[in-house]
């Protein structure tokens, strides 16, 4: 069985440009998060979305960062005029639903030039 | 705010011995302790997670005490391989309707022959 799936894999881009990052949960999972690996902040959490709705957008962290659901399924997470702390590896992770294990996909890793 | 405090930072551990990493938390409010283990190059995979209506928890070789009281809560590896060489994250979770993960900042364990 296929788990979460994240593309691309790897993104390089110049400081500035626009990044757009997919999430394939896993097929039936309702439950999608994102959250931020880096090696001064460690693991952080973004967003989440149960459904298509987002109950918790705490952890974005400036309006340069959106992120979408739609269909139940794949999402998008966005970052606009990228910088160069925006470096990181994004990860996506899902779950069967509120209060379920919550299983990741293997990120993207972003660089910013 | 660092609301679960992981340690140590590194370990090396023989092979066959036991391995030990440590948490604590700061929020009561915390209800589903779960334990992430991560390769280089991919996303943290589940291992083993505990509410706090039980003290132990063992499945396989990987053990999770935990102390309501003194809100703390570790990971135990019996036998530990080379294979087991890997980061180790703890993490922690509000109550139902609350998904946001709070992880340590990792244990970096090493099984040496």
């Amino acid at each position: 069985g296929a788990g979460v799936s994240q593309s691309p894999s790897n993104k390089v881009t110049e400081k500035g440009k626009d990044v757009e990052l997919r999430c394939d949960p896993i097929s039936g999972h309702t439950a999608l998060y994102w959250y931020r690996q880096s090696l001064g902040q460690g693991l952080e959490f973004l967003i989440y979305f149960q459904g298509n709705s987002a109950p918790d957008k705490s952890g974005l962290p400036s309006d340069r960062f959106s992120a979408e659901r739609t269909g139940g399924s794949v999402s998008t997470l966005t970052i606009q005029r990228t910088q160069q702390e925006d470096s990181a590896v994004y990860l996506c992770a899902s779950s069967q639903g509120v209060g379920q294990p919550q299983h990741f996909g293997d990120g993207t890793r972003l660089s910013i030039l | 705010q660092q609301q679960v405090k992981q340690s140590p930072q590194s370990l090396i551990v023989q092979k066959g011995g036991i391995s030990i990493i440590n948490c604590a938390y700061e929020n009561t409010a915390f209800d589903y302790f779960p334990w992430y283990q991560q390769f280089p190059g991919k996303g943290p995979a589940l291992l083993i997670a505990i509410r706090p209506d039980v003290s132990e928890k063992k499945e396989g070789r990987f053990t999770i005490s935990f102390n309501k009281s003194a809100k703390q809560f570790s990971l135990h590896i019996m036998d530990s391989q080379p294979g087991d060489s890997a980061t180790y994250f703890c993490a922690a979770k509000g109550l139902d309707g609350n998904e946001k993960l709070t992880f340590g900042t990792g244990t970096r364990l090493t099984i040496i022959p």
